[in-house]
């Protein structure tokens, strides 16, 4: 059975500029999440995606970071201007319909490095 | 809020020994409790989850944990660690919204 799929695996870039992240998720699962695992930090939930809906943005820094899940599969992360703080793991997570006691499946992760 | 403590940064056991990982964990409500662990440039996969019933719970590779309300705690143990057991391990509680982990510990195996 094949596993999120997250690309590119490493990423550098310069402070102010953009990047994008791509994940493609177990196939048949409706819900996606992205995390941000900053260095010594457990992952934090930036989004979640019910299908192509977003369910909880709360934590997302909407003044430069945009997600969309279009068609419901695919998703992708941008964030547009970089910071150095926004050096971190960005991990891609998918379950089959939502619920909190449901298992994630995590992919391999971007890691980005902003200098 | 909800949040979790995992008081311990990093533990180096020896190959064969016991080991307890500790979790801590406030919450206003019953919770779902997770561990999941992460080897090194992976992603997080989970141990074992506790919703509610048996307060001991058994999980993949051996693990097992104990839920203890009066504490508050979530702690992890494995009777005898293995070499490739070696990762990060992340405690996480959530309900009816999305998980919050805590900040992990780091486990180290010697010979």
């Amino acid at each position: 059975e094949a596993g999120v799929a997250q690309s590119p695996r490493y990423k550098i870039i310069e402070k102010r500029q953009s990047v994008a992240f791509w994940c493609n998720p177990i196939s048949g699962h409706a819900t996606l999440y992205w995390y941000q695992q900053i260095l010594g930090q457990g992952p934090k939930l930036l989004i979640q995606f019910q299908n192509n809906g977003v369910v909880d943005d709360s934590q997302l820094p909407k003044d430069r970071f945009s997600a969309e899940r279009l068609k419901g599969v695919d998703s992708t992360l941008k964030i547009q201007p970089a910071k150095l703080e926004d050096s971190a793991v960005y991990l891609c997570a998918s379950s089959l319909g939502g619920r909190t006691n449901e298992k994630l499946f995590f992919g391999s992760g971007t890691q980005l490095s902003v200098l | 809020a909800q949040s979790v403590t995992q008081p311990d940064i990093h533990i180096t056991v020896s190959e064969g020994a016991s080991l307890e990982l500790r979790c801590n964990y406030s919450y206003g409500a019953t919770p779902y409790l997770f561990w999941y662990v992460q080897s090194p440039g992976q992603g997080l996969q989970l141990l074992l989850k506790y919703f509610s019933g048996d307060t001991l719970v058994q999980g993949i590779k051996g693990f097992e944990a104990e839920f203890k309300r009066s504490q508050s705690s979530f702690n992890l143990r494995k009777p005898s660690v293995h070499w490739s057991d070696a990762a990060e391990y992340f405690c996480a509680v959530g309900a009816h919204t999305p998980l919050v982990f805590g900040k992990g510990t780091r486990l180290s195996v010697i010979a």
